[in-house]
């Protein structure tokens, strides 16, 4: 059974830089084909796709947001770490995190899909 | 704004047939990137429905389908049933500054 839970705190401070960790089992990033990403959904809007990192440690960024964004991964541990600096009151949402996968072998990264979701972490930015 | 974009809701009485749309551009859609829908219950996480634009992952009823043409994709629900209530969104890949995976605004689903 494939299971991810994301941890972090749940208020920062404007400017300062949010790190959030993403805990799986199931599955590993050490096999081919296998990914997280993280997504993010402010309060009563749409989904926002953020990162993604590869199990051959590829990273894809949100174009927009690229400068703030930093993935990571320790396969050993079956965790993946997203760092954002200098946060924003806009940046307050619930942060998800999500195996991604191309469901099978030689698919090209662009066809991979997000299919199992962790239940989320919800982080306010206020001082 | 969203690269994709969703009717904001779509409502229809139980056992009726509703389809929601996603329309996107010649940098996603239209260039032959697949289109995922997610489904998401009040207070959840989403939730994979329809992956490679009409694939149905295990589980998930054959009530819904995708279907995808041109620079457009669309859901349908037949059968619809109270528990099929949620938000719907479409997702793409996009090749342009926006991306590269991008997701529609979203469409709330009611059931009558």
């Amino acid at each position: 059974q494939v299971t991810l839970r994301e941890s972090g705190p749940a208020l920062v401070k404007p400017t300062q830089t949010l790190t959030l960790t993403c805990t799986f089992s199931g599955f590993s990033l050490r096999t081919s084909g296998m990914c997280v990403s993280w997504i993010r959904q402010p309060p009563g809007k749409a989904l926002e796709w953020l990162a993604r990192i590869d199990w051959d440690d590829d990273k894809y960024y949100n174009t927009p947001l690229k400068t703030r964004l930093i993935i990571s991964k320790d396969s050993s541990k079956n965790q993946v770490v997203l760092t954002m600096t200098n946060m924003d009151p806009v940046d307050t949402a619930t942060y998800y995190c999500a195996r991604t996968t191309g469901g099978q072998p030689g698919v090209p990264y662009f066809y991979y899909y997000m299919d199992v979701w962790g239940k989320g972490t919800t982080v306010t930015v206020s001082s | 704004q969203s690269v994709l974009t969703q009717p904001p809701s779509v409502s229809g009485a139980p056992g009726q047939r509703v389809t929601i749309s996603c329309t996107g551009s010649t940098s996603n859609i239209g260039a032959g990137y697949d289109v995922y829908w997610y489904q998401q219950l009040p207070g959840t996480a989403p939730k994979l429905l329809i992956n490679g634009n009409s694939s149905r992952p295990s589980g998930v009823p054959d009530r819904f389908s995708g279907s995808k043409s041109g620079t457009s994709a669309s859901l349908a629900i037949t059968g619809l049933q109270a528990e099929d209530e949620a938000d719907y969104y479409c997702q793409s890949y996009d090749s342009s500054l926006s991306g590269p995976w991008v997701f529609g605004g979203g469409t709330k689903l009611t059931v009558l």
